[in-house]
């Protein structure tokens, strides 16, 4: 079935750094997700999109929905320890129904030692 | 968003046994959605609980083993029957509201000995 490839894997932040992954698709989407789960919680969502070439913020937050319509990108800006997780890239594919969310693998952020 | 409240938050239990998790919406909602969550690992959809009907299953997943419930726009159970230890994994419901988006529950998080 369809998937998403979502990058990096995992990452170590230190306070104050920009962060920035990825997730692309091999087919088209008309809607991307962006959410964070934190451990012992259900993700929440950080980030809608529906157009291409669309670029929104929210707060240190900034998605943009790629040109291609197959892949998207996060950025946080100036990393805190709150920002330690797990985000997750969601979409649906051309022609999907709202129960076909397809999800990436995720990328877990850790503070550095 | 709608508030989603899903109980037990944590269980565990011996094999062979079975587990129906609940999930409370604050408000009405067409689509509902459960998903299982293997140990750090992405999500995948279980079903789509539809009111009045019988829930639509994905691939992999049958009615014997997850038998669904949605008596009314605002509730939904689901069960684990005869557990082994590979249901040991976070349960997640989830409603769509707005376009195309969907909000989760906290989890039940399962461990089956």
């Amino acid at each position: 079935g369809q998937q998403l490839n979502q990058s990096p894997q995992s990452m170590f932040i230190q306070e104050g750094e920009d962060v920035s992954m990825n997730c692309t698709s091999s087919s088209i989407f008309n809607t991307w997700l962006w959410y964070k789960q934190d451990p012992g919680e259900g993700p929440v969502l950080l980030i809608a999109l529906y157009k291409a070439g669309e670029l929104t913020s929210n707060g240190r937050l900034t998605a943009q929905f790629g040109i291609t319509r197959k892949d998207s990108f996060l950025n946080i800006s100036a990393s805190i320890p709150s920002d330690v997780g797990i985000y997750f890239c969601a979409g649906y594919a051309l022609g999907g129904s709202q129960g076909n969310l397809i999800f990436g693998k995720g990328t877990k952020l850790s503070v550095k030692p | 968003s709608a508030v989603i409240s899903q109980k037990p938050s944590r269980d565990i239990c011996q094999r062979g046994t079975s587990l129906t998790i609940q999930c409370q919406v604050d408000s009405q909602v067409t689509m509902m959605f459960w998903y299982r969550q293997q140990p750090g690992q992405s999500l995948t959809l279980i079903a789509t609980a539809n009111q009045g009907s019988e829930a639509t299953y994905e691939s992999g997943f049958v009615i014997d083993k997850f038998p669904i419930s949605r008596p009314n726009l605002t509730f939904s159970t689901l069960t684990v029957s005869n557990m082994s230890p590979e249901d040991s994994s976070i349960y997640l419901c989830s409603v769509g509201q707005g376009k195309n988006i969907q909000y989760f529950g906290a989890g039940t998080r399962l461990s089956v000995l």
